[in-house]
């Protein structure tokens, strides 16, 4: 059973314009949520994270909203950039013990200039 | 240059051969980990390392060995392997004193023929 689900698979938004991903989880125990960007190559980096106890974490041009009652989370990039156009996978865990995460299946997003 | 390192970056074996993939990070991190990334799986998590010595079972264990006996190093062991082992392995490490994020590696690309 996929413990955390990821959408869309693919997204394509022009040069300005917001990109929005969405996730969902099953276990109301999670208690860390990260997004992770991944360019083509190269190995998922942490780009920003969000705890259960607020519902907005903003950074930049990026913001994590949660919804812990529909136990949902997304990922807004506003301003959106062609340097942007990577791989975003969400993750949720951190309750049986801090290593072990479970992936979304990502998203694969397209920024036109 | 300090970091964590994937060796080799892309390997082409035979069904039932065995086949070690190499991670080695400067940082002194005690914990370790080995993923696998597959399309519409996003990342699943193999085996964890706390420190030398000491490993543990993630969520697709089977098929995989991991020894760690130096703290720098923590090599991935296909016994015997299958062409669903076909995939991209991350080896990753995680910080001391941040329970929650992870470094990855380059990754090494692994087809099974």
């Amino acid at each position: 059973q996929q413990q955390v689900k990821q959408s869309p698979q693919s997204l394509i938004v022009q040069k300005g314009g917001i990109s929005i991903i969405n996730c969902a989880y099953e276990n109301t125990a999670f208690d860390y949520f990260p997004w992770y960007q991944q360019f083509p190559g190269k190995g998922p980096a942490l780009l920003i994270a969000i705890r259960p106890d607020v519902s907005e974490k903003k950074e930049g041009r990026f913001t994590i909203s949660f919804n812990k009652s529909a136990k949902q989370f997304s990922l807004h990039i506003m301003d959106s950039q062609p340097g942007d156009s990577a791989t975003y996978f969400c993750a949720a865990g951190g309750y049986e013990n801090f290593n072990k995460f479970y992936f979304g299946s990502g998203t694969k997003l397209n920024v036109k200039p | 240059d300090a970091g964590i390192t994937q060796s080799p970056r892309y390997k082409i074996t035979e069904t039932g051969r065995q086949v070690t993939l190499m991670c080695h990070q400067t940082w002194s991190h005690s914990y370790m980990f080995w993923y696998r990334q597959d399309l519409g799986h996003g990342l699943r998590l193999i085996y964890y390392s706390a420190a030398a010595d000491i490993t543990d079972k993630g969520e697709v264990p089977d098929g995989y060995v991991v020894s760690r006996s130096k703290t720098e190093n923590f090599p991935l062991t296909l016994e015997s392997a299958t062409r669903s082992q076909t995939s991209v392995y991350f080896c990753a490490s995680r910080p001391p004193g941040n329970p929650y994020e992870q470094y990855f590696g380059p990754g090494t690309r692994l087809t099974v023929t």
